[in-house]
């Protein structure tokens, strides 16, 4: 079974469109995550997110948005897309916030044309 | 602004070999230093940290961390083609509560 999945695994959309990408996790985690990694393989923190607060990064333009309809989903919606929004997007959950490991989604591959 | 810093960027070697990997990091309010290996697709988890000078051993991967200095090192022994991929170090600030990731170093391992 796999614990933290995402869908689509591969994503390719024309600039200014809208997309999401969704995140689900079966470990019955408190916490997820979503990860951005850029080409040069850095991954930097988007969000951080519980059922009792949602922690951003002030880096993250705002045309990105989590959603969360409960505690096992946490999807990603994006606006207006840029070519630079290209990258690959992780999602990841942990039991609690900081206390033990994330485990990752095996990744989302965007790419804006 | 946390940062995490490793090094080398990229190292080849042959099997066999031993190879050792550096984080350094500055965060605030450090709890813990994680080490991921990533091949093809997700991060996947190698060790956790926490406390200076205890060495984790997983097999011919061990890891070691000094809060004083503010590094780790990730040592594997006699290194197979498997063990090709990105290691990844990650710090946990407790204040910022989430992972702050160096930008990996790619290791490849020829026959």
């Amino acid at each position: 079974d796999t614990a933290v999945s995402q869908t689509p695994k591969y994503l390719v959309t024309q600039m200014g469109n809208d997309k999401s990408i969704k995140c689900e996790q079966n470990l019955g985690h408190d916490t997820m995550y979503w990860y951005k990694q850029d080409s040069k393989k850095f991954l930097k923190i988007m969000f951080s997110y519980n059922n009792k607060e949602l922690i951003i990064n002030e880096t993250v333009p705002n045309r990105f948005s989590p959603k969360s309809p409960d505690k096992a989903h946490l999807n990603l919606h994006i606006n207006s897309l840029e070519l630079g929004d290209s990258a690959v997007y992780f999602c990841a959950s942990s039991r609690d916030y900081g206390s033990t490991e994330a485990f990752f989604g095996q990744g989302t591959r965007l790419t804006v044309v | 602004e946390d940062k995490v810093v490793q090094s080398p960027l990229s190292l080849v070697v042959h099997e066999g070999d031993t190879v050792t990997l550096n984080c350094s990091y500055e965060v605030t309010n450090f709890r813990s230093l994680l080490w991921y290996k990533q091949e093809k697709k997700a991060p996947t988890f190698l060790f956790m940290l926490t406390s200076s000078g205890i060495e984790k051993k997983s097999g011919r991967l061990s890891s070691i961390l000094d809060k004083k200095e503010l590094f780790s090192i990730l040592n594997i022994t006699a290194t197979q083609t498997g063990d090709s991929a990105v290691y990844l170090c990650a710090a946990l600030s407790g204040s910022a509560r989430q992972l702050t990731f160096g930008s990996g170093t790619q290791l490849t391992v020829l026959p």
